[in-house]
């Protein structure tokens, strides 16, 4: 059974870097047709996917706060590393990490979905 | 960027009604669309991707359809576990975007 657990601080200030780490079991995200994704959501809002790392270590992430992230993998570790710099109020939420899943569509795009969800972190930013 | 609509952003119903709500794609993806439910202070779970795959273990009254840019998530015979947030998301895209959402609340 895949499980995901996030970490991290809960109260960051202003101007600093976060550092969530995600790690999971029951999957190598060296397989084809994997990755894991961050997604974010704010109190009372929506979700918002930040990153995503595959296994090919493709990496992929959101237009508006690119320049802020960076998402790593260690495979041997079965982890994940989202780092976000100069961090912000806006930047309070509830950080999810999720299993990306990979199916074969038979067309050149293979069906992705997120089936499996960490419990999440929550960080608070403020001075 | 690929910006998904959802509407209504919240409706109230109650328990043996059909409820549908609706997503709506900036641009075309194809059946690149899946949908998750959301239950206070839980993570989301995956209900149905590929616009109308239902995900192992998720009741049946729970469907998807739609193509290109209009999609609809329905919900037969509502259930007072059914009570929740419902968000579409693209998969299209190099990287995946969610609707805003819809809060189903008891009439």
């Amino acid at each position: 059974q895949i499980t995901l657990k996030e970490s991290g601080p809960t109260l960051v200030k202003p101007t600093q870097t976060l550092t969530l780490t995600c790690i999971f079991s029951d999957f190598a995200l060296s397989s084809s047709r994997r990755g894991v994704g961050w997604v974010r959501q704010p109190p009372g809002k929506a979700l918002e996917c930040l990153a995503v790392i595959y296994w090919d270590d493709d990496k992929r992430y959101s237009p508006s706060l690119k320049s802020r992230l960076t998402i790593t993998k260690d495979t041997s570790k079965n982890q994940v590393v989202l780092t976000m710099t100069n961090v912000n109020p806006v930047d309070t939420a509830t950080y999810y990490c999720t299993h990306f899943q990979g199916q074969v569509s038979g067309t050149l795009l293979d069906y992705y979905y997120m089936d499996v969800w960490g419990k999440g972190t929550t960080v608070s930013v403020s001075s | 960027d690929i910006q998904m609509t959802q509407s209504p952003s919240s409706l109230s119903a109650s328990v043996g009604d059909r409820v549908t709500i609706t997503c709506r794609a900036s641009q075309s993806v194809l059946n690149y669309l899946n949908w998750y439910q959301q239950k206070p202070g839980q993570a989301p779970i995956l209900l149905i991707y590929a616009a109308s795959r239902l995900e192992s273990g998720v009741p049946s009254r729970f469907s998807g359809s739609g193509f290109g840019t209009d999609f609809t998530l329905t919900i037969r015979n509502l259930q007072p576990e059914d009570f929740a947030s419902y968000f579409c998301q693209q998969s299209y895209s190099s990287l995946v975007s969610f609707g805003g959402g819809t809060k189903v609340e008891i009439k």
